[in-house]
């Protein structure tokens, strides 16, 4: 079965360290893996895409790796701001064009 | 380019009631989706289109219902409102393809009490 889980389900970190979130997935076939950012109250807005080939991709203070050989990929956000409290979600295209998202994680980030 | 937009922002319905959630956009994307996203869940897939004049069912189709008679508008209509339908609703837009980055609405809050 398809399925996307992420860890941890939330954190706490204060303002300027840095983080590293997690997603599991066991999506096949797989074409892409996304990361959004979901402020309180809005929509999910895209950070970063990659594909099979890439192992690594930085977007800002946000960088994003795929292991596509273990099924995992990371989000590290480096010197962490208050703007960065979100929940952030791993989403896996399958290639039969279906989306499998994963739940978020909540990311609090405290001065 | 207002994006993706949602009316309403808020509804509070009685069960049994039915409702229009309404959606548009102005990017000219083909592709547009409904998705309910329940309290420290992930997002469902309720109906998409992938263009005008065709819809199909996602994920968690049962009690709603889509139309898509222009490509900017996909309105999300509930019949028969149950508790079990109390969420938030999101929808959103993509050029071409699924895989494509999505770009979402603000939500639509609602209650079913």
């Amino acid at each position: 079965k398809n399925q996307v889980e992420q860890s941890p389900q939330s954190l706490i970190i204060l303002e300027g360290k840095n983080c590293t979130l997690q997603c599991n997935y066991t999506v096949s076939p797989f074409s892409n893996l996304r990361w959004y950012k979901q402020d309180t109250g809005r929509g999910p807005v895209s950070l970063t895409i990659m594909t099979f080939s890439e192992n690594t991709k930085s977007n800002g203070r946000y960088t994003a790796t795929l292991d596509a050989d273990t099924k995992q990929s990371s989000l590290h956000i480096t010197a962490s701001q208050l703007s960065d409290s979100a929940s952030y979600i791993c989403v896996v295209s399958e290639s039969n064009y279906q989306l499998i998202w994963g739940a978020g994680t909540k990311l609090i980030i405290k001065p | 380019n207002a994006g993706v937009t949602q009316t309403p922002k808020f509804r509070i319905l009685k069960i049994g009631q039915s409702m229009t959630l309404q959606c548009t956009q102005d990017m000219n994307h083909n592709y547009m989706y409904w998705y309910r996203q329940d309290p420290g869940m992930g997002l469902k897939l309720i109906y998409y289109s992938v263009g005008a004049g065709i819809t199909d069912k996602g994920e968690v189709p049962n009690g709603y219902n889509v139309s898509r008679s222009t490509t900017e508008d996909f309105p999300l209509r509930l019949e028969l409102a149950a508790p079990s339908q109390t969420s938030v609703y999101f929808c959103a837009s993509s050029y071409r393809t699924v895989t494509d980055t999505q770009y979402f609405g603000p939500g639509t809050r609602l209650t079913v009490l």
